[in-house]
């Protein structure tokens, strides 16, 4: 079993709609959880935090479920602009390791 | 403030030749990684270092080799190049654990082709 796994998608949705990713991680001491973004040929970047009280950043709301080791990424009103890979991103370990999913690819059509 | 910087962009090598991956960052990161992504696959862990002169296998350390002589710096060694080390090699860097953030920086990436 994969550490983190995610559903590659590709989810194609237009604008305005609103799409929802999953997550689900193997290790249950896991301390840390993010979504990074990856633009087409470029290197990832932080989109935000997971936290268990579940978090909002403008149109982006992340979740978190220890219970069930499972994570979520809610995009709301989606833009061309959101159109990238999105990985879901596990931390363990004392040297601030990060384990990577496969990511999910959204396309938001016109 | 540059970030993350990585040489070069892109290279093809033949089969055994070797080269070095370049890597430096300005952020004054204890904390450096190595990574590779294949094509539909998640970044693997190379090598990282928690600060100058130490240095620590990844899950895919076998073929590379790292050097951290500097905060600033920290090179990845191929030696003898295989079609299996194909890939985009990012390196990143992060201040520690417990640092103020668990954010790690990416600088843009080298693409390799070995043939």
């Amino acid at each position: 079993r994969k550490e983190v796994e995610q559903d590659p998608g590709p989810f194609n949705v237009p604008e305005g709609a609103t799409v929802a990713f999953n997550c689900t991680y193997s290790n249950s001491a896991s301390q840390s959880f993010f979504w990074y973004r990856q633009d087409c040929r470029k290197e990832p970047k932080l989109l935000m935090s997971v936290y268990s009280s579940g978090n909002e950043d403008g149109r982006f709301t992340a979740q978190l479920n220890r219970a069930s080791q499972y994570i979520s990424l809610l995009i709301r009103d989606s833009k061309l602009s959101d159109s990238a890979t999105y990985l879901c991103v596990v931390r363990g370990g004392a040297t601030n390791k990060l384990i990577f999913g496969t990511g999910t690819l959204l396309a938001v059509q016109p | 403030n540059a970030g993350v910087t990585q040489t070069p962009k892109f290279r093809i090598l033949k089969i055994g030749q070797s080269m070095t991956l370049q890597c430096t960052q300005d952020m004054n990161h204890n904390y450096m990684y190595w990574y590779r992504q294949d094509p539909g696959m998640g970044l693997k862990l190379i090598y990282y270092s928690v600060g100058a002169g130490i240095t620590d296998k990844g899950e895919v350390p076998n073929g590379y080799n790292v050097s951290r002589s500097t905060t600033e710096d920290f090179p990845l060694r191929l030696e003898l190049a295989a079609p299996s080390q194909t890939s985009v090699y990012f390196c990143a860097s992060s201040y520690p654990v417990r640092g103020p953030s668990y954010e790690q920086y990416f600088g843009p990436g080298t693409r390799l082709t070995v043939t």
